[in-house]
């Protein structure tokens, strides 16, 4: 299953398919990304980050992918698990002369549904 | 374990009344923020602190004040100013070099 976070804010997959969460970003002055998985009612874990000079970072069932020609960050889940159903946020950093102080700048989150 | 903590998890306030949420983190973190986070939708942020003594306003900060006396503690007050406080508060630490946040549990707040 595949989804862009802000006009399809729910995503629902098979147990055992593979996900693909995206996000754009607006802002080529951005040259850190990271994805968090929020669970209900707990605060956001971090599960991956990227920096603009890579274009691909791999971890443990988890992929990221950076796009900066089109400004697009994806996510992708191998093998998804009830486990992963939660809310991900993919987030940006600006390089400190295009303002911000480090701040992140979230996105509005995907929802992730894994049907048994 | 370092962490960080944020308590109550639960919070209620009636209106006029000011409340407030604390942040305590063990992780000798020189940065933490306050976020706001409505039902689906994202982070807000409302106020951060990069030093001891020193915090600056995010995107939302009318009706909430803050205080950085210590490292480790970053106590949000929401005043009687907010009139629309209930949602779900998040804090967030980061060490200085690294981009990475590390989040609390939350408070969830509401006005009853």
């Amino acid at each position: 299953g595949e989804s862009v976070g802000l006009h399809l804010p729910t995503l629902s997959v098979q147990e055992g398919d593979n996900s693909i969460i995206n996000c754009a970003y607006s802002n080529s002055a951005s040259d850190y990304f990271i994805w968090y998985k929020q669970e209900s009612g707990k605060g956001p874990q971090f599960i991956i980050d990227i920096r603009s000079n890579m274009d691909k970072r791999q971890g443990q069932r988890v992929t990221v992918l950076l796009n900066k020609t089109v400004k697009h960050l994806s996510l992708q889940i191998a093998a998804t698990q009830p486990g992963d159903s939660a809310v991900y946020f993919c987030a940006e950093k600006r390089k400190p002369n295009a303002g911000n102080n480090r701040k992140l700048i979230w996105g509005l989150g995907t929802s992730l549904a894994v049907n048994p | 374990d370092g962490g960080i903590t944020q308590s109550p998890k639960y919070l209620f306030r009636k209106e006029g009344q000011n409340v407030t949420l604390s942040c305590e983190q063990n992780l000798n973190h020189d940065a933490m923020y306050w976020y706001r986070q409505d039902p689906g939708q994202g982070l807000r942020l409302i106020y951060y602190s990069q030093i001891v003594n020193d915090f600056q306003k995010g995107d939302i900060a009318e009706g909430y004040s803050v205080s950085r006396e210590k490292k480790e503690s970053f106590p949000l007050t929401v005043t009687s100013a907010q009139k629309n406080p209930t949602a779900f508060y998040l804090c967030a630490s980061r060490s200085t070099g690294s981009y990475g946040y590390t989040f609390g549990s939350g408070t969830r707040l509401t006005v009853v």
